[in-house]
Parts: structure tokens; C-alpha cells; sequence
């Protein structure tokens, strides 16, 4: 089974801090995704990246950016945390037109 | 306005019926839909894909069907059980062909009572 690996699972960050949330593959999908979950709101779509060095903004993506330098890692950037990005962060991996899977999240809080 | 719509009321199943989840959407031709189950705390597990030529998908107790006129999905769970108690989430590739990311429904929470 493909195994996606979220570096933390609870992270408490202050306001300002640049916060890294890591994510790798084991399955060689092309696609990766970045995601953050909020009561109320579902899922919304921060970043995604078919590619190496490759990304495509999401729905929300002011206040992020990410890197995919190798195929299996994705990371999610927080330039300057702020208390509104608290949220649960779920990466995900896909091959092209397949179902997606979900690494089990980041629980992060911005204080 | 809400791309996706799922029932947002949490919905109460005795166990051993079918249990059927609704997925309407607006304005979009997906190239096709998914579902997936979510337990609290944890990301999402993906359950079934449909394609927009496809009608109907079947795996084990579960169902979905795919209705591109009405913009419709239903999801059944046959035999309902306890453990399939969860928030289940339908999800469309909106921008058609897979180029732009799934857009997830805000998901139904569903509850198999024994």
C-alpha cells in the first residue's frame, strides 16, 4: 500500500515563525497536494504539484508556498504563521485520474 | 455558492439497512467523482472512483452511481454496520480531465446504530 508520511503530528508554532510541515510518498506518484481542513469548511486546496520543482496554486493559497525538489517529498511553507492558519494540514499523493491518499495530518496551532 | 453539496445533517442508520449518501453538484462536467471515508483526527481514505461514462461502481457493500444529467452521485452502503460509522466525503475533479486538484463536499456524517 502507498504510505504517505506527515512529518508532525501536533505542532505548536508562534505567531511570526516560518513553519515547515513535511510530506513524503513511498509509491512514485507524480501528484501531491496540500490540503487544510477546518470545522465548517471541509477540505480546501492550498498548493498541488505534478511535477519536480513544479506547482500549481490551489484555492487558498496566500500566506503559503511549498517546494517539491524530489519526486516523494512535498513541503508546505508557512512564511509568517498567523493564528488563522491554526488548522488540521493533510498532504495527499496520486497518480494522474486516481483516487488520492492522505497521509493521517498535521494538527497545527498557531499561538 | 457551495460548488459541492453533501447533506450536511448527520444522518442515523439502524444497523443492517442500507445506508444512501447524497453528492449534488452545479455547474461543472467532471471527468469523474470520488468518495472517501473520514474518521476523526484522521485524513481521509479513499473508497471508490467513478467516471462520468460510467453509471454505476460496485465494491463489496458499497455502491455509487453517477448520474451526469441531474449532477448527482449516490453512495449506499448495504448491511449497514457499526463500524461504518464515519463522515463520508464525496469529491469531483471540477476542472475536468484531472488537471486541477479534487474539490472535496463538506462530507455527511454517518451513524449505524446497532
Amino acid at each position: 500500500d502507498v504510505k504517505v508520511t506527515q512529518s508532525s503530528r501536533y505542532l505548536v508554532k508562534r505567531t511570526g515563525e516560518k513553519v515547515f510541515l513535511e510530506c513524503v510518498q513511498d509509491m512514485d506518484h507524480e501528484n501531491m497536494f496540500w490540503y487544510r481542513q477546518d470545522p465548517g469548511l471541509g477540505l480546501r486546496l492550498i498548493y498541488f504539484s505534478y511535477d519536480v520543482k513544479m506547482k500549481e496554486k490551489g484555492d487558498i493559497p496566500e500566506g503559503y508556498s511549498v517546494s517539491r525538489e524530489k519526486k516523494e517529498r512535498f513541503s508546505l511553507i508557512l512564511e509568517s504563521a498567523s493564528t488563522n492558519q491554526t488548522s488540521m494540514y493533510l498532504c495527499a499523493s496520486s497518480l494522474q485520474g486516481m483516487g488520492y491518499t492522505f497521509g493521517s495530518g498535521t494538527r497545527l496551532t498557531v499561538v | 455558492s457551495q460548488k459541492i453539496e453533501q447533506n450536511s445533517e448527520a444522518l442515523n442508520i439502524q444497523e443492517g439497512k442500507t445506508a444512501t449518501l447524497t453528492c449534488n453538484y452545479t455547474n461543472y462536467s467532471p471527468a469523474y467523482l470520488q468518495w472517501y471515508r473520514q474518521d476523526p483526527g484522521r485524513g481521509p481514505v479513499f473508497l471508490l472512483l467513478i467516471r462520468e461514462n460510467e453509471k454505476e461502481k460496485r465494491k463489496e457493500r458499497l455502491k455509487v452511481t453517477f448520474d451526469t444529467t441531474l449532477k448527482q452521485s449516490l453512495f449506499h452502503i448495504t448491511a449497514s454496520q457499526p463500524a461504518d460509522s464515519a463522515t463520508y466525503l464525496c469529491a469531483l475533479d471540477i476542472g475536468g480531465g484531472g488537471a486541477d486538484g479534487l474539490t472535496f463536499g463538506k462530507g455527511t456524517h454517518l451513524i449505524i446504530q446497532p
